[in-house]
């Protein structure tokens, strides 16, 4: 595709429900990262995959919090018994090659726990 | 743990008031600096990238500056269009991307 895709753009759930978010990289980038924004803060770092390799998960909040991708396609990050804390815009970064090149963002995914 | 912190928080400049942006880190070897800007509601975008001190890269009024401890975004004869949040970022060893909070800019007419 053109750039990084997410879906949807906006959720709005209900405390204690499980939200799954979507992100489409671009073709080829083997590189996929996942961050949090809080409404006026800076990102924070959630998880990245880099091909093959186990990614590192270590920024990950809680439990609550997975993802998974499949070879250097689709990703999803999913969140369980979402909370209100968990508000945020959930944002995707792809890169063709970690370390060698600037990662491309998608517009984000707005969660609005209720 | 890798460490960024941009100054100031927020500026406000007079269109044509030239100004800069600084970041400040503390990494255990630094693989690249990146400095994005995003807009309301939007993801960031790629700006530059800087991989070693005394790098320079320049982009219509934007120049970007590394040193072995920060980097500046200098900002030449702002418009309003250049009115957002700037970003910096720093790659270390395990390509992890750290972010700073980011300067919110506005630059008045």
């Amino acid at each position: 595709g053109a750039g990084v895709s997410q879906s949807p753009s906006n959720k709005v759930t209900e405390k204690g429900k499980d939200v799954e978010l979507r992100c489409d990289p671009i073709s080829g980038h083997t590189a996929l990262y996942w961050y949090r924004q809080r409404l006026g803060q800076g990102l924070e770092f959630l998880i990245y995959f880099q091909g093959n390799s186990a990614p590192d998960k270590s920024g990950l909040p809680s439990d609550r919090f997975s993802a998974e991708r499949t070879g250097e396609s689709v990703s999803t990050l999913t969140i369980q018994r979402t909370q209100q804390e968990d508000s945020a815009v959930y944002l995707c970064a792809s890169r063709s090659q970690a370390g060698t090149t600037e990662a491309f963002f998608g517009q984000g995914t707005r969660l609005t726990v209720v | 743990e890798d460490q960024v912190t941009q100054s100031p928080e927020a500026l406000r400049l007079q269109e044509g008031e030239s100004s800069s942006l600084n970041c400040s880190y503390t990494v255990s070897g630094l693989r690249g600096l990146f400095w994005y800007r995003q807009d309301p509601g939007k993801g960031p975008e790629f700006l530059f990238t800087l991989y070693s001190a005394g790098e320079e890269k320049e982009k219509e009024r934007l120049k970007a500056t590394l040193t072995k401890k920060e980097s500046f975004l200098h900002i030449t004869a702002p418009k309003p269009e250049d009115s957002a949040t700037y970003l910096c970022a720093v790659e270390t060893s395990g390509s992890r991307l750290t972010f700073g909070e980011g300067t919110q800019l506005t630059v008045n007419p």
